[in-house]
């Protein structure tokens, strides 16, 4: 089945500057890479999602690049703000009716 | 209000005890699925479902049961608790794209269960 690891599992920057994370997926088969944000005490909620038709989307400050051939997508957050802080997780889906499969998080730290 | 909602979202019970956790959508979402998670482990699928009377297992599966008799509804039920399944459980519902059906749209999460077996 599909694996998906995440790198770094922190990370701290300080505001203003940018944060970076890093995910690997198995399946060369998967074609769904969502990214949920998770605060403290909440739900994690989907920041932004990228299909495999697509190399790169962007949304305000954040953005999420695609590369299929070595199979890594990543997250970059621009101009990191205090409410930024959160723990952020990548996914991977099949095509086809298939469940995602998470990434283990990545805690983000935004130092004011 | 398009939600998923979790009852209940606190709960202290002892080893052995059985006990269900529901889940509820109101977004006709044909797929449903229940997560764990736990520090350093990410969110861990336990049971999912594709639609009404389809259930499939995840990742980790053992020690837990579901049923999707509704299309809204999905409990996770723990027929005999143990401590070690002590964790944050999580539902979550999505829907096929329209129109192909061929990929999924973005989950919506429930709020969320803190579990703790003694």
């Amino acid at each position: 089945g599909e694996n998906v690891e995440q790198h770094p599992s922190t990370l701290s920057v300080q505001e203003g500057d940018s944060a970076v994370i890093k995910c690997t997926y198995s399946d060369s088969a998967s074609n769904y890479f969502p990214w949920y944000k998770q605060e403290l005490g909440k739900r994690p909620q989907l920041i932004i999602d990228i299909r495999s038709n697509v190399g790169e989307k962007k949304d305000q400050r954040i953005a999420v690049t695609l590369n299929k051939t070595a199979k890594h997508f990543s997250l970059h957050i621009t101009e990191t703000q205090p409410e930024d802080s959160a723990v952020y997780f990548c996914a991977a889906s099949i095509k086809g009716n298939t469940p995602l499969v998470f990434g283990k998080g990545t805690r983000l730290s935004v130092i004011a | 209000e398009a939600q998923v909602t979790q009852n209940p979202r606190y709960l202290i019970t002892v080893t052995g005890k059985k006990l269900t956790v529901t889940c509820s959508q109101n977004m006709n979402h044909e797929y449903m699925s229940w997560y764990r998670q736990d520090p350093g482990l990410g969110l861990r699928q336990i049971y999912y479902s594709m639609n009404v009377e389809v259930t499939d297992k995840g990742d980790v599966p053992e020690g837990y049961k579901v049923s999707r008799k509704e299309k809204r509804n999905f409990p996770l039920i723990l027929e005999s608790p143990s401590p070690n399944q002590t964790s944050l459980y999580f539902c979550a519902s999505s829907s096929p794209s329209r129109p192909s059906g061929t990929t999924y749209n973005e989950q919506f999460f429930g709020p969320g269960t803190r579990l703790t077996v003694l």
